[in-house]
């Protein structure tokens, strides 16, 4: 399978905990983009990286949340300090400015669903 | 006011029924917009790109008024399978990169 990839799918933790996703984009991808998507909403941009850099963040991005993307390839999202609101989907995607086909697609991978209790 | 704003519906139909949906947003410097399909728990899929002279792709219609702000989507002969929510995107940012916007998504069911 080379679509996005998330690990995990699923994660229930305690308030106060802190969590850390991965994101393994399509590989010729270079840029890299994290979502939030809460019930009934659509996807909130979060942040975007083009090859290691982090080159834009969302206001909802708070001080808590730290995302990298150190070599280029996978990402990584932690969030510290939990809390029962951070509860939602995370979702990434990837795209290649180079790539031929539909301008603009973004490929999204399955999200990591986490639960804050 | 929201950035990008959808009926939330949901709309039912019969198979075979056409039905549209539209979508308006606010940010008028916006370059790109796009019709995303996302089915229940499941991550979201580009359906269809919209271009200001219209686009069809089988099916699926899609309309862009930039006068307006006003962007549609178009289904004919619906299909069970057409069952998800359509979100309406748009590109928010203006620095070289796809920062899409999202609706909150139009619930669309199909029934036999």
């Amino acid at each position: 399978d080379t679509g996005v990839s998330q690990d995990p799918r699923h994660k229930i933790t305690k308030r106060g905990q802190n969590v850390t996703f991965r994101c393994d984009p399509i590989s010729e991808h270079n840029r890299l983009y994290w979502y939030r998507q809460t019930l009934g909403q659509g996807p909130e941009f979060l942040t975007y990286f083009q090859n290691e850099a982090q080159l834009e963040k969302s206001r909802l991005l708070s001080d808590r949340f730290s995302a990298e993307r150190p070599k280029g390839s996978f990402s990584t999202l932690e969030i510290q300090r939990t809390e029962q609101g951070d509860s939602a989907m995370y979702l990434c995607a990837s795209s290649s400015r180079r790539r031929e086909g539909r301008e603009g697609e973004q490929f999204f991978g399955p999200g990591t669903r986490l639960t804050v209790l | 006011r929201k950035e990008v704003e959808q009926d939330p519906g949901p709309f039912n139909v019969p198979e075979g029924a056409t039905v549209a949906f539209n979508c308006t947003y606010s940010n008028s410097a916006s370059q790109s917009f796009f019709w995303y399909r996302q089915d229940c728990r499941k991550e979201p899929k580009l359906l269809m790109s919209v271009y200001s002279s219209g686009n069809e792709d089988g099916r699926f219609t899609a309309q862009l008024n930039r006068a307006s702000q006003y962007i549609s989507l178009l289904i004919r002969d619906s299909k069970l399978s057409d069952s998800a929510t359509y979100l309406c995107v748009v590109n928010g940012d203006m620095k070289g990169f796809q920062k899409l916007v999202f609706g909150t998504g139009t619930r669309l069911l199909v029934s036999p």
